[in-house]
């Protein structure tokens, strides 16, 4: 089945410091990758996108994401993270094809910004 | 300024009382779909629509109805609320239907159902 993992539920990091989200998922076809930001209230931001090309994604904010096909993961970057990065992180993989056009989300990761 | 907005943004209803989430953008995409939000689940898909008049079900349609008479407008509707419809709705809209394709996202409307 397709799916989205995103394992880690919470995690707090110190401001400045570096930040790895970690996205897994499963699908059987090339996969279509989004992470998406959601600040406290708002509506979902994309952040960046992968469809093909070059593994190393660059998105917005500051943020880049480096898709592995052997691990099957996505895992989102920042090396210097900011107050204002708090937030929940998506994880998506697009499965349109026959399926609705729908995104598969994982579970988000919330992210607390220590000063 | 290209948008999807929802309204209402919060809304407190009781069981059984028919409400309408209104949905509108104004990119003339051709594709919009509803999605739910409930903590440790993420975002699931309610209802999809490719285009005017055609729309089918997501993951988890039950208790939902949709309609699509416009490009444009595309409001979720929920004849008899029930408790476990308390959740965060998003609605989303893309040109089309095509994985390259990036997904729009409203504000959301946090629904309560007593």
């Amino acid at each position: 089945a397709q799916s989205v993992t995103q394992p880690d539920i919470h995690i707090t990091v110190s401001e400045g410091a570096s930040l790895e989200l970690r996205c897994n998922y499963s699908y059987g076809a090339t996969p279509y990758l989004f992470w998406y930001v959601q600040s406290p209230g708002q509506g979902l931001q994309l952040l960046l996108k992968y469809f093909s090309g070059d593994t190393l994604v660059q998105g917005i904010k500051g943020f880049e994401a480096e898709f592995k096909r052997s691990q099957s993961s996505f895992n989102l970057r920042k090396p210097s993270v900011h107050w204002s990065d708090a937030a929940e992180y998506f994880c998506a993989v697009g499965a349109f094809y026959n399926q609705g056009g729908k995104l598969i989300f994982g579970q988000g990761t919330e992210l607390s910004v220590k000063p | 300024e290209a948008q999807v907005t929802q309204n209402p943004r919060y809304l407190i209803t009781v069981t059984g009382k028919k409400l309408t989430v209104t949905c509108s953008q104004n990119m003339n995409h051709e594709y919009m779909s509803w999605y739910r939000q409930d903590p440790g689940l993420g975002l699931r898909q309610i209802y999809y629509s490719m285009n005017v008049e055609v729309t089918d079900k997501g993951d988890v349609p039950e208790g939902y109805k949709v309609s699509r008479k416009e490009k444009r407008n595309f409001p979720l509707i929920l004849e008899s609320p029930s408790p476990n419809q308390t959740s965060l709705y998003f609605c989303a809209s893309s040109p089309h239907s095509v994985e390259q394709e990036t997904q729009y996202f409203g504000p959301g409307t946090r629904l309560l159902v007593l």
